[in-house]
């Protein structure tokens, strides 16, 4: 497609599950983020890849959060053991890379709600 | 480290009126400065960007904004808004011109159009 695709749109999980967030990026764009959106605030960084590379994973708030990329491609956003606290809108973000527009696209986000 | 803040979280404005949402930021190094709207149920767009050159950078929709060094800000103008621009509107920063292409968002500003 061309723009950033993101799976499952919403996802209902109960305390303790564990949940895995795909995020499909625009066709070579090196650079991916992901970023968590409570309600009412504004989207928190969480990591980043360049190609299959995690440069940066400093805002994962617990060892509980685990991002993969490992073809430099789809990604995806894995939560194990499920808390409250995660319940928020994950959102995946893409670009061409550093160096070039600073612009990066974002997909629709997957919300998740935990019980 | 790059912050920003949005200090109203809701502007309602008469349809037709003007505009104006505040953006300030906290930097010890230049930064790119964005926009982004965020409609309901759909992903963040960018609305403009500044990365350098001129103060006044025009984007969609019609709106603009400013950027001013000395006072650290990059407000966001539109001189006579329309229904359909009900949305929340993010400022965010990066330090693109470093490579670095992570975004620090504010918390964000609802915009309400009254008929």
């Amino acid at each position: 497609g061309a723009g950033v695709s993101q799976s499952p749109r919403y996802k209902v999980a109960k305390r303790g599950q564990d949940v895995a967030l795909r995020c499909d990026p625009i066709s070579g764009h090196v650079s991916l983020f992901w970023y968590q959106q409570a309600l009412g605030q504004g989207p928190e960084f969480l990591t980043y890849f360049q190609n299959e590379a995690q440069l940066d994973k400093s805002g994962l708030p617990s060892d509980r959060f685990f991002a993969e990329r490992p073809e430099g491609s789809v990604s995806t956003l894995k939560i194990q053991r499920t808390q409250q606290e995660d319940s928020a809108v994950y959102l995946c973000a893409s670009s061409l890379g550093a160096g070039n527009t600073g612009e990066l696209f974002f997909g629709e986000g997957s919300r998740l709600t935990v019980l | 480290a790059q912050s920003v803040t949005q200090l109203d979280s809701q502007v309602p404005v008469f349809e037709e009126a003007p505009v104006e949402l505040r953006c300030n930021y906290s930097s010890s190094v230049s930064v790119y400065l964005f926009w982004y709207v965020q409609y309901p149920n759909q992903g963040l767009q960018l609305l403009l960007k500044y990365l350098s050159g001129s103060t006044l950078v025009k984007g969609i929709n019609g709106f603009e904004a400013e950027f001013n060094k000395s006072q650290t800000s990059f407000h966001l103008r539109k001189p006579s808004v329309h229904i359909s621009d009900t949305a929340e509107y993010f400022c965010a920063v990066s330090l693109g011109s470093f490579g670095n292409e992570k975004l620090t968002f504010g918390t964000g500003t609802r915009l309400t159009i009254i008929p």
